[in-house]
């Protein structure tokens, strides 16, 4: 699976769009990208993941670049809730199921 | 759906006994999988099963770790015996790789482990 390389930490107010950044420049065709997230004392729980389309659902949208070399995760209306680590994490779906998560990103939505 | 279900969901224990850790997939999931996670190594894969097969262990640590799925609704993973670098929060997540399915693993809230 490709390696991904997201900031360590981040802030955002509350009520405002938390916008977190994943590369992955060596992404292959048939990779994925998915995002977890892990509130604290929580299991990880999954977001959202996209091929090369941009994706919506519920919990937040995911915008992959043309050349599919990086993404962001866009959480739209950040609520305290919100705070946990972020992970990025590119892989075949289907394929090999180990699910490498890497340090993450831990987002802080302060009031 | 409930989830899945962990149990104990805290255990603490001194050195060198058996501790067994519970889960209870998601109904109707044909994986499983057991993670581990530390301040140290983060969230690390064990092993999982399909279908109630092993089919990678290669994450397991070492002999005094063993795990089984005996239905489809049922797993454990032992460890014996236990040490205190094994204190740690251990996960076990569910999926489903039927057609139309978003190939996600869906994890239970954990066991955090304290070996003594």
């Amino acid at each position: 699976d490709a390696k991904t390389t997201q900031p360590t930490s981040m802030d955002c107010a509350e009520g405002r769009a938390a916008n977190l950044p994943c590369n992955h420049s060596t992404i292959s065709g048939n990779e994925y990208v998915y995002w977890y997230r892990q509130i604290h004392s929580q299991g990880p729980q999954y977001i959202i993941h996209g091929l090369k389309n941009n994706e919506t659902n519920e919990m937040a949208s995911l915008i992959i670049t043309e050349d599919r070399k990086s993404s962001t995760l866009i959480l739209p209306h950040a609520t305290l809730r919100d705070t946990a680590v972020y992970y990025c994490i590119v892989r075949v779906r289907n394929g090999v199921y180990k699910l490498s998560f890497g340090a993450g990103t831990t987002v802080t939505v302060r009031a | 759906d409930a989830g899945v279900i962990q149990s104990p969901r805290h255990e603490v224990t001194e050195m060198g006994q058996e501790v067994t850790l519970r889960c209870k997939p998601i109904s109707g999931h044909d994986y499983l999988f057991w993670y581990r996670q530390t301040m140290m190594r983060g969230l690390e894969l064990l092993i999982y099963f399909n279908n109630n097969v092993p089919i990678d262990d290669s994450g397991m640590p070492e002999d005094r770790f063993s795990a089984k799925m005996p239905n489809a609704s049922f797993s454990t993973l032992k460890i014996q015996p236990s040490e205190p670098r094994d204190s740690a929060v251990y996960f076990c997540a569910s999926s489903s790789r039927t057609s139309g399915s978003t190939d996600t693993q869906y994890f239970g809230p954990g066991t955090r482990l304290t070996v003594l």
